[in-house]
């Protein structure tokens, strides 16, 4: 069975310049994770997705950062313009269902470094 | 709101000495709870969870922990620690009512010595 796939791996960009991720769940997973892991520390959930519908966004610095997840399939994080403070490691989860019993599945993130 | 804290940043041990990770976790109801391990450049992985039922939880790779209600603890140890244990370790809490929103420990980075 294939993982959670996310690309790219590795970004380096400018400050004030746009920049996207991408994600594909584990097959049949309904719920994706977005989460922001910054350097030392734990991951934070930025968005949580139950099948198309973003349920809860309430971390999501809405004035930069969007994400869709069309289709209730793939999901792209963006984040416009971006700012030094946003590197960070963005890790793409997933899960068969909502609900603490059911295992989350993370990808290998994509470490996103701000000059 | 929950949150767990984790005692010590980095962790050493010599390969086959006991591996101890330290957790402490704040639930005003009583939690389920996690150890997730991330190698280099790495996804996290779960090594175990404790929802409810026995409070000594075994997990993969010889892993093991224990929720300990009285101390508010949830501690992961490996008997013989070897070198591929090398990683990061994150405690994690979330809300049995809710719809599984972890939140996760700093981590702590073991380190294994020959």
């Amino acid at each position: 069975e294939a993982g959670v796939v996310q690309s790219p791996r590795y970004k380096i960009i400018e400050k004030k310049q746009p920049v996207a991720f991408w994600c594909n769940p584990i097959s049949g997973h309904n719920t994706l994770y977005w989460y922001r892991q910054n350097l030392g520390q734990g991951p934070e959930l930025l968005i949580r997705y139950e099948n198309e519908e973003a349920v809860d966004d309430s971390q999501l610095p809405k004035d930069r950062f969007s994400a869709e997840r069309l289709k209730g399939v793939d999901s792209t994080l963006k984040i416009q313009p971006a700012e030094l403070g946003d590197s960070a490691v963005y890790l793409c989860a997933s899960s068969f269902v909502a609900g603490p019993s059911y295992e989350q599945y993370f990808g290998p993130g994509t470490r996103l470094t701000v000059t | 709101a929950q949150s767990v804290t984790q005692l010590g940043s980095h962790v050493s041990v010599s390969e086959g000495a006991l591996v101890l990770l330290r957790c402490n976790y704040s639930s005003s109801v009583p939690p389920y709870l996690f150890w997730y391990v991330q190698y280099p450049n790495q996804g996290l992985q779960l090594l175990l969870k404790y929802t409810t039922g026995a409070t000594l939880v075994k997990g993969i790779n010889g892993f093991e922990a224990e929720f300990k209600k009285s101390e508010t603890s949830f501690h992961l140890t490996k008997p013989s620690a070897h070198m591929s244990d090398a990683a990061e370790y994150f405690c994690a809490v979330s809300d049995p009512r809710g719809n599984n929103d972890m939140r996760f420990g700093a981590g702590t980075r073991l380190t294994v010595k020959p």
